[in-house]
């Protein structure tokens, strides 16, 4: 059963600092994995998506990996802002099931 | 520009009656998901539909149920609400289940249960 886990669960900055958040999954047999952001109360915005065979997606300031074999993934965001505060969650698809199994999140704020 | 849309945004319902949940999109996409999210929990999916095709968690409780009528809206029904079922359910699609495409989220729904 995939377990995921996202470290750390909270991470407070001053804006402009470049930061890495962490991911790690049990089972490295997946198909890819997705990057979401979440803001209070709100639904969750798809921000990279990462295929098995790939290392890296890029979105701007936003840099994901992903090293199957470890079972881990990296979200790095360069030169952050406020707007960026919000709840950042990791979830590999794999398996049979086509299922999204997603991590607690990091809970991100970033200081004016 | 709205593609999944989810109403009512919050639900206040009383332990037992049941509720009806809506999700709709406008993506045209083949699978739709349900998810659960409690208070600083990770979503958890309850079912999807692939096309017409229901499949649900082995983990799911029969208190959950949903249909889908057409490509373009899906329901979740809760039809004995408890106290425990109060959270944010949310609502996405995806163009298929293959690991190519992403899952696209609606804003979700708070239920409260009273």
């Amino acid at each position: 059963k995939q377990e995921v886990t996202q470290i750390p669960a909270a991470l407070s900055v001053p804006e402009g600092e470049n930061l890495v958040l962490n991911c790690s999954f049990t089972d490295s047999a997946i198909y890819n994995l997705q990057w979401f952001r979440q803001d209070p109360g709100k639904g969750l915005t798809s921000l990279l998506l990462i295929q098995s065979s790939q290392r890296e997606q890029t979105s701007g300031r936003l840099n994901a990996s992903l090293d199957k074999s470890s079972g881990r993934s990296t979200l790095y965001i360069a030169a952050s802002q406020p707007g960026d505060s919000a709840t950042y969650l990791c979830a590999p698809e794999g398996g049979s099931s086509y299922k999204l199994i997603f991590g607690s999140g990091t809970r991100l704020l970033v200081r004016p | 520009d709205a593609m999944v849309i989810q109403n009512p945004r919050y639900q206040v319902t009383q332990f037992g009656k049941p509720v009806t949940l809506s999700c709709s999109q406008t993506l045209n996409h083949n699978v739709m998901y349900w998810y659960q999210q409690k208070s600083s929990q990770a979503p958890k999916l309850l079912f999807h539909y692939y096309d017409k095709d229901f499949n649900n968690e082995a983990d799911t409780p029969d208190n959950f149920q949903s249909r889908r009528p057409n490509t373009s809206f899906c329901f979740l029904d809760i039809r004995s609400p408890g106290l425990g079922d109060a959270a944010m359910y949310l609502c996405a699609t995806s163009r298929d289940r293959r690991a190519t495409y992403e899952q696209y989220f609606g804003p979700g729904t708070r239920l409260t249960v009273t």
